[in-house]
C-alpha cells in the first residue's frame, strides 16, 4: 500500500513570498489533514477535510493560509505571504478509520 | 481546551535499559490515545493505540502503554531498549472522535 505523498520535501523562500505544498493521500482515505510542526513542538492541526468539504479549520490563519481539496483526493496548502514564523514542517495525513497515516512532510524555511 | 503533556523533553539511556515516557492529558470525556514515533529522517508512524478494553496495550517493536483513567495518563514503556529505538516519541489524544492533539514530543537517545 502506497503511503501519503507530499511535495516538495524542502522549500526555502524569503518572507512575503508565496509557497504551495501538495499532498496525495492514501487511496480511498476520505479524511485528509494538514498539520504544522514547529521545531521542538508536536504537530498542530491546521485543517481537516472530509472528502472535499472542510470539517475543521479553526486553527488555520486564514489571512495568509488557504487549502483546498478538489475532487476529494489531492490537496494543496498555500501560504501567501509567508512570515518568518511560518518556518516549520508541514505534514499531511489521511485516514479511513480512527487513526492517521502521515506523509514525510515539507520542511519550509522562511528567510 | 484539551492539552497533552509529555513529561520529558529529552531522555538519554544505554542499550538494554528500561524506558518509560510519561503522558498526561487534560480531558475527561471519551478519549482515544496514541503513541507515534518518528525515527531520524522518517515520517511519523503509529506505535500503538488505545480505544477501549484492556488498558495495557501492546504495540510494535516491543513497546507497550498503560491507560490509567483515574490519572489521565497513557505512559509508554519498553523493558529493554535498543540503539534503533533512538527517535522522537509523540503522545496524542483524540477526543470524541474529533481532532488529534499532540504532546510536544520526547527525544530518546539510546547509546550503544
Amino acid at each position: 500500500e502506497a503511503g501519503v505523498a507530499q511535495s516538495p520535501r524542502y522549500k526555502i523562500i524569503e518572507k512575503r513570498q508565496s509557497v504551495a505544498f501538495w499532498c496525495n493521500p492514501i487511496s480511498g482515505h476520505a479524511t485528509l489533514y494538514w498539520y504544522q510542526q514547529i521545531l521542538g513542538q508536536g504537530p498542530k492541526l491546521l485543517i481537516q477535510f472530509q472528502n472535499n468539504g472542510v470539517v475543521d479549520d479553526s486553527q488555520l490563519p486564514k489571512d495568509r493560509f488557504s487549502a483546498e481539496r478538489l475532487k476529494g483526493v489531492d490537496s494543496t496548502l498555500k501560504i501567501q505571504p509567508a512570515k518568518l514564523e511560518d518556518s516549520a514542517v508541514y505534514l499531511c495525513a489521511s485516514s479511513l478509520g480512527p487513526w492517521e497515516f502521515f506523509g514525510p512532510g515539507t520542511r519550509l524555511t522562511v528567510l | 481546551a484539551q492539552s497533552v503533556s509529555q513529561h520529558n523533553h529529552h531522555v538519554i539511556l544505554s542499550e538494554a535499559a528500561s524506558l518509560e515516557l510519561g503522558c498526561n492529558y487534560s480531558y475527561g470525556g471519551t478519549v482515544n490515545l496514541f503513541w507515534y514515533v518518528q525515527y531520524p529522517g522518517q515520517h511519523l508512524q503509529l506505535l500503538l493505540k488505545y480505544f477501549s478494553g484492556d488498558p495495557l496495550v501492546k504495540g510494535i517493536k516491543g513497546f507497550e502503554a498503560e491507560f490509567i483513567k483515574s490519572k489521565f495518563s497513557f505512559n509508554l514503556r519498553k523493558p529493554s531498549v535498543q540503539w534503533s529505538d533512538t527517535a522522537e516519541y509523540f503522545c496524542a489524544v483524540k477526543v470524541d472522535d474529533y481532532k488529534l492533539s499532540f504532546g510536544a514530543g520526547t527525544t530518546v537517545t539510546v547509546r550503544a
